[in-house]
């Protein structure tokens, strides 16, 4: 199983700003999963998008996908302090069941 | 729904001693997963089953780790003998096996070896 590779490492914006994460992947996908993971706590599942999707929405969530590039962008509009976290792509190949992730992004709202 | 739940939430260790850690997937889930997080190597999937059946272990470093899932509500990971190399935090995490369905992580067990 792939696994995606976030960018930038490390992100700090100022609440009410718009915050944008990108993942790039190696080979093809039949989905991609965004994660959040908080301080000493488990990941948790954020959104999903299917290879024939380009667009997808959840509340302040907005992802995209590109898979002519293999990348795909997570975007959380109007931050909030209770966003700081560390975010995960995770490229789901056909036929395997695990996802592998990357070293994430660690984003930090500052109030 | 309680979540995926793993204890010990922490474990301090002596070098050699062996640890075991546990977990209990959400109900109805078929598919479990270990996983490892450290700050050097970032979040690495150890094992993971379906169906109770262990499908890939390529992940698991030594044959002093051990994995079991003796029935569909249970899992160990065992570490014997341990090494501070191992210090980590350990995530076990279930999904039902259909479709697109999402990884459901429990809070993990910070293993301390000294």
């Amino acid at each position: 199983s792939q696994q995606g590779e976030e960018d930038p490492q490390a992100l700090s914006i100022q609440e009410g700003e718009n915050a944008t994460m990108n993942c790039s992947y190696k080979t093809s996908i039949n989905n991609l999963q965004w994660y959040r993971q908080n301080s000493g706590r488990g990941l948790v599942h954020l959104i999903l998008i299917r290879s024939n999707e380009r667009e997808k929405h959840s509340g302040r969530l907005r992802v995209t996908l590109d898979t002519s590039k293999k990348s795909s962008s997570l975007l959380i509009t109007a931050s909030r302090a209770a966003d700081t976290a560390s975010y995960f792509c995770a490229p789901g190949d056909t036929g395997r069941r695990a996802l592998t992730f990357g070293s994430g992004t660690r984003l930090q709202v500052q109030p | 729904d309680a979540g995926v739940i793993q204890s010990p939430r922490h474990e301090v260790t002596e070098m050699g001693q062996e640890v075991t850690l546990r977990c209990k997937p959400i109900s109805g889930h078929n598919s479990l997963f270990w996983y490892r997080q450290t700050m050097m190597r970032g979040l690495e999937l150890l094992i993971y089953f379906n169906n109770n059946v262990p499908i890939d272990d390529s992940g698991m470093p030594e044959d002093r780790f051990s994995a079991k899932m003796p029935n569909a509500s249970f899992s160990t990971l065992k570490i014997q003998p341990s090494e501070p190399r191992d210090s980590a935090v350990y995530f076990c995490a279930s999904r039902l096996d259909r479709g697109n369905s999402p990884l459901h992580f429990g809070n993990g067990t910070r293993l301390t070896v000294t």
